[in-house]
C-alpha cells in the first residue's frame, strides 16, 4: 500500500510568493495532520483534520497560513505571502481513528516537503 | 499539559555497541500512547513502535527493544549490536487518547554509529 504522499519534495521560493504544499493521505485513513519541523522548535503540530473537518488549527502560526481538505484523499497547506522564517520541513501525516479511548492509532508520516524561502 | 523530554541531544558509539535512548514524559491522562520514530539522514519520519499506557510489557523487535516504566514515566529505547544504518535522529512522542491523537514530540536524539 502507498504511504502518505507529499509534493513537492523540495521547493525554493522568493519571499512574498505563494507556496502550496500538497498531501495525499493513506487510503482509508480519516485523520490528517500537518506538522512543521525546524531546528529551533522541533516538530510541532500546525493543524489536524478528522473526516475532512479541521478540528484544531491552534498551531497555525498566523493568518498567512491556511489549510484545506476538500476530500478524504487530498489536503493542501498554503502560505501566502511566504517569509524566510517559514523555511522548514513540512510533514503531512495520517491515521485511522476508530472510536474513542483505548483505540489509539498509529500516525504515519510522509517524506516531508523541504521549503526554503529566500 | 503534555511534555516529552529526551535529555540526550547526541550520542556517538562504535558499531556493535549497545545503546539506550532515554525518553521521559509528562501527562495528566490515565490513558495515553507512546511512540518512537526514526528520522534517517534522508529526512523521512519512520514509525517504529506504539505502546499503550495500560500495557507495560516490554517489547523486542530484532535488535530493538523498548522498556516502558509507568512508575518513572519513562519509555526507553535500546539498540543492541548497533550498526551504521542505525544512525539517525530518534524521536519519542506522546499522544492523547481523545480527539485525533495528535502527537507531542521530544526534541530528538541524534545517534551516530561509527564503523
Amino acid at each position: 500500500d502507498a504511504g502518505v504522499i507529499q509534493s513537492p519534495r523540495h521547493e525554493v521560493t522568493e519571499m512574498g510568493q505563494e507556496v502550496t504544499l500538497r498531501c495525499k493521505p493513506i487510503s482509508g485513513h480519516n485523520s490528517l495532520f500537518w506538522y512543521r519541523q525546524t531546528m529551533m522548535r522541533g516538530l510541532e503540530l500546525l493543524i489536524y483534520f478528522n473526516n475532512n473537518v479541521p478540528i484544531d488549527d491552534s498551531g497555525m502560526p498566523e493568518d498567512r497560513f491556511s489549510a484545506k481538505m476538500p476530500n478524504a484523499s487530498f489536503s493542501t497547506l498554503k502560505i501566502q505571502p511566504s517569509e524566510p522564517r517559514d523555511s522548514a520541513v513540512y510533514f503531512c501525516a495520517s491515521s485511522l481513528r476508530v472510536g474513542y479511548g483505548r483505540s489509539g492509532n498509529t500516525i504515519y508520516f510522509g517524506e516531508g516537503s523541504w521549503l526554503t524561502v529566500v | 499539559a503534555q511534555k516529552v523530554t529526551q535529555a540526550q541531544t547526541e550520542i556517538s558509539v562504535v558499531e556493535k555497541e549497545d545503546v539506550t535512548l532515554d525518553c521521559v514524559y509528562e501527562t495528566r491522562d490515565t490513558t495515553y500512547y507512546l511512540f518512537w520514530y526514526k528520522q534517517p539522514p534522508s529526512g523521512e519520519l519512520v514509525f517504529l513502535i506504539r505502546r499503550n499506557s495500560f500495557d507495560e510489557q516490554n517489547e523486542i523487535s530484532g535488535r530493538y527493544s523498548w522498556n516502558f516504566q509507568k512508575s518513572t514515566s519513562s519509555f526507553n529505547f535500546t539498540i543492541t549490536a548497533s550498526q551504521v544504518v542505525d544512525s539517525a535522529v530518534y524521536f519519542c512522542a506522546l499522544s492523547e487518547p481523545q480527539g485525533a491523537q495528535k502527537l507531542v514530540f521530544g526534541q530528538g536524539t541524534r545517534l551516530t554509529i561509527n564503523p
